[in-house]
């Protein structure tokens, strides 16, 4: 799978936007982009995820560059309880059944009051 | 949220003895995972099931065996549990393997051994 890079850390003010860049230069044509977080002590939650065109469902947008070397997920209305790590992963069909999801460190999103 | 239970929640035990971890479903996923997760690590795949008795190591196995009787049940049992064992353990289960299926993780368990 494609790695990905993503900052550590990053804040947002409750009620903006939070826009949350991964760069995945390595990725090829048939790796998809996915989103998770994980909230403190809880088990990873999905979010979202695509392979070319730009996705939207009730929790959030997903942004892939046409290029698809970078993508931004998008939580237009950033609550307290977005506060979490949130890890970008591509992931590929390894051919032999299954595959394991590679999480990185992510990046711990603060949500400020 | 999907159907995902984990039991125990907690657990502390000794060195040297054995440990059952249990995961059950009520999605009717083919497909169940267990992985752990430690400081500075990520989540790691230890064992993962594609059926009823059909099960594969992942990327961290050893020590570690699994059991899948029923499509719902997925049994992590840790037969001589060892202080580098201590973690957090997820089950994740998901329909297909396909690139683009979705895993959905479930609460965890968190292991002390002592």
């Amino acid at each position: 799978d494609a790695k990905t890079t993503q900052p550590p850390s990053m804040d947002c003010a409750e009620g903006r936007a939070a826009n949350l860049p991964c760069n995945h230069s390595t990725i090829s044509g048939n790796e998809y982009v996915y989103w998770y977080r994980q909230i403190h002590s809880q088990g990873p939650q999905y979010i979202i995820h695509g392979l070319k065109n730009n996705e939207t469902n009730e929790m959030a947008s997903l942004i892939i560059t046409e290029d698809r070397k970078s993508s931004t997920l998008i939580l237009p209305h950033a609550t307290l309880r977005d506060t979490a790590v949130y890890y970008c992963i591509v992931r590929a069909y390894s051919g032999a059944g299954s595959y394991q999801l590679t999480f990185g460190k992510g990046t711990k999103l603060s949500v400020i009051p | 949220d999907a159907g995902i239970t984990q039991s125990p929640r907690h657990k502390v035990t000794e060195t040297g003895t054995p440990v059952t971890l249990r995961c059950h479903q009520t999605e009717n996923h083919r497909y169940m995972y267990w992985y752990r997760q430690d400081p500075g690590h990520g989540l790691r795949l230890i064992h993962y099931s594609y059926g009823v008795k059909d099960t594969d190591k992942g990327e961290v196995s050893d020590g570690y065996s699994v059991s899948r009787s029923k499509t719902e049940d997925f049994l992590l049992t840790l037969e001589s549990a060892t202080s580098s064992q201590t973690s957090v353990y997820f089950c994740a289960i998901s329909e297909s393997a396909r690139e683009r299926e979705t895993q959905y993780f479930g609460p965890g368990t968190r292991l002390l051994v002592l």
